[in-house]
């Protein structure tokens, strides 16, 4: 199936400052890429989404690239503020045969934004 | 409110004594799904169901159960529940796993298995 590799682990930055996470995936048949916020004690909610038609997409201070060619997409957020601390996942989901459908989650980054 | 439930909330239990987890979901969504998270592995699919009365093998399916009888509710069930499985587990749902695929995340279930 579909490997999803994400990095870093942990981020910490400046309130005011940019962060990004990067996500690697294996599967070439893969086209959609979503992202999730986990916040303390909560479910992951879907904050972005990207497709494989799509280079780029933006929503007020975050967006997420994707380059088809060498697999990999990342979330960008800026102007952080204390409340983008949480836990982000990327994941992709593959459409080939016996996976189709399946959305395959990175291991996740602890984001904190210091005030 | 459009929402994923999740019962119980946390669950303390000892090895052996079968246990079920339960989730709903008021959105007629088609697609459901188990996720257990542990630290440092993120979020590792268990079992998925793409409607009723079919469900499929996730990535660690090994000492789970599940059903699908009606197209809300989607009980995990751990028969026999050993300490390996002590993880944060998560239910979600989407509309059509192929063509609407958000998912709505349920508050999640903390099971301690002693």
């Amino acid at each position: 199936g579909e490997n999803v590799e994400q990095h870093p682990s942990t981020l910490s930055v400046q309130e005011g400052d940019s962060a990004v996470i990067k996500c690697t995936y294996s599967d070439s048949a893969s086209n959609y890429f979503p992202w999730y916020k986990q916040e303390l004690g909560k479910g992951p909610q879907l904050i972005i989404d990207i497709r494989s038609n799509v280079g780029e997409k933006k929503d007020q201070r975050i967006a997420v690239t994707l380059n088809k060619t060498a697999k990999h997409f990342s979330l960008h957020i800026t102007e952080t503020q204390p409340e983008d601390s949480a836990v982000y996942f990327c994941a992709a989901k593959t459409d080939r045969g016996s996976t189709l459908g399946r959305l395959y989650f990175g291991r996740g980054t602890q984001l904190t934004v210091w005030p | 409110e459009a929402q994923v439930t999740q019962n119980p909330r946390y669950l303390i239990t000892v090895t052996g004594k079968k246990l079920t987890v339960t989730c709903s979901q008021n959105m007629n969504h088609e697609y459901m799904s188990w996720y257990r998270q542990d630290p440092g592995l993120g979020l590792r699919q268990i079992y998925y169901s793409m409607n009723v009365e079919v469900t499929d093998k996730g990535d660690v399916p090994e000492g789970y159960k599940v059903s699908r009888k009606e197209k809300r509710n989607f009980p995990l069930i751990l028969e026999s529940p050993s300490p390996n499985q002590t993880s944060l587990y998560f239910c979600a749902s989407s509309l059509n796993s192929l063509t609407n695929e958000k998912l709505f995340f349920g508050s999640g279930t903390q099971l301690s298995v002693l």
